[in-house]
């Protein structure tokens, strides 16, 4: 089964500082794109950062970069300078290229920043 | 560019009704996903469609079901709704095709409450 895990239900960072969170996943494709999705309160769900499988470099978002380690499935996401306003659900997802390219998602992970 | 739009925002049903929640996705996008997420289980995949056919469903019972019409916008219906239903129904479309790291864009969600 595809199935994505993210281990931390919630995490907080203070203001300014960096804060990293956790994601694996589990598929038998060798081709797939990796997301991640952050959801505010006002529930609308907003791409962050994207990772194409093919691809060795990390993607990097202005504050937001991530760690992809291929072979041990590990997508984490890394958020440097924390603000406020990055208090949000952060869900991790992918999707295969070709056959039925649905997004899988995690449980996601509850950040609070505090000031 | 007008985003993913869902309606009603909100919507209230009693134990044994029909529901009917609406998607329209951004224009050129022929993909529309519909997912379910109920408190703190993350978001579960309900259906895809593409190019108006039903192209996978996640493990959800035939009660739940839906469309797409030839603008691509979409229907999703539950019928004989019971308590559990109730969740947050997200909508996203994508611009499908193969090979192509496009990634999903969500609308704002129809809250379902079944009392």
């Amino acid at each position: 089964a595809q199935t994505v895990t993210q281990s931390q239900p919630e995490m907080s960072v203070q203001e300014a500082e960096t804060v990293t969170l956790s994601c694996t996943y589990d598929t038998s494709e060798s081709d797939y794109y990796l997301f991640w999705y952050k959801q505010p309160p006002s529930r609308q769900m907003i791409l962050v950062i994207r990772q194409e499988a093919y691809k060795q470099q990390n993607a990097t978002e202005n504050r937001f970069s991530v760690n992809f380690q291929k072979a041990a499935k590990s997508f984490s996401l890394k958020i440097s300078d924390s603000q406020l306003g990055d208090a949000a659900m952060y869900f991790c997802a992918y999707v295969l290229v070709g056959g039925s390219e649905k997004l899988v998602f995690g449980k996601g992970t509850k950040l609070t920043v505090n000031p | 560019e007008a985003g993913v739009t869902q309606s009603p925002t909100h919507l209230i049903k009693t134990r044994g009704q029909q529901a009917t929640l609406r998607c329209s996705p951004i224009s050129g996008h022929t993909s529309v996903y519909w997912y379910q997420q109920a408190l703190g289980l993350g978001l579960q995949f309900l259906l895809w469609y593409d190019e108006g056919e039903e192209r996978n469903r996640g493990n959800f019972p035939p009660r739940f079901s839906g469309r797409q019409f030839p603008n691509y916008s979409s229907e999703l219906n539950v019928n004989a709704l019971e308590l559990e239903d109730s969740a947050l129904y997200l909508c996203a479309s994508r611009w499908d095709r193969a090979g192509s790291n496009t990634e999903a864009f969500f609308g704002q969600g129809t809250r379902l409450t079944v009392v």
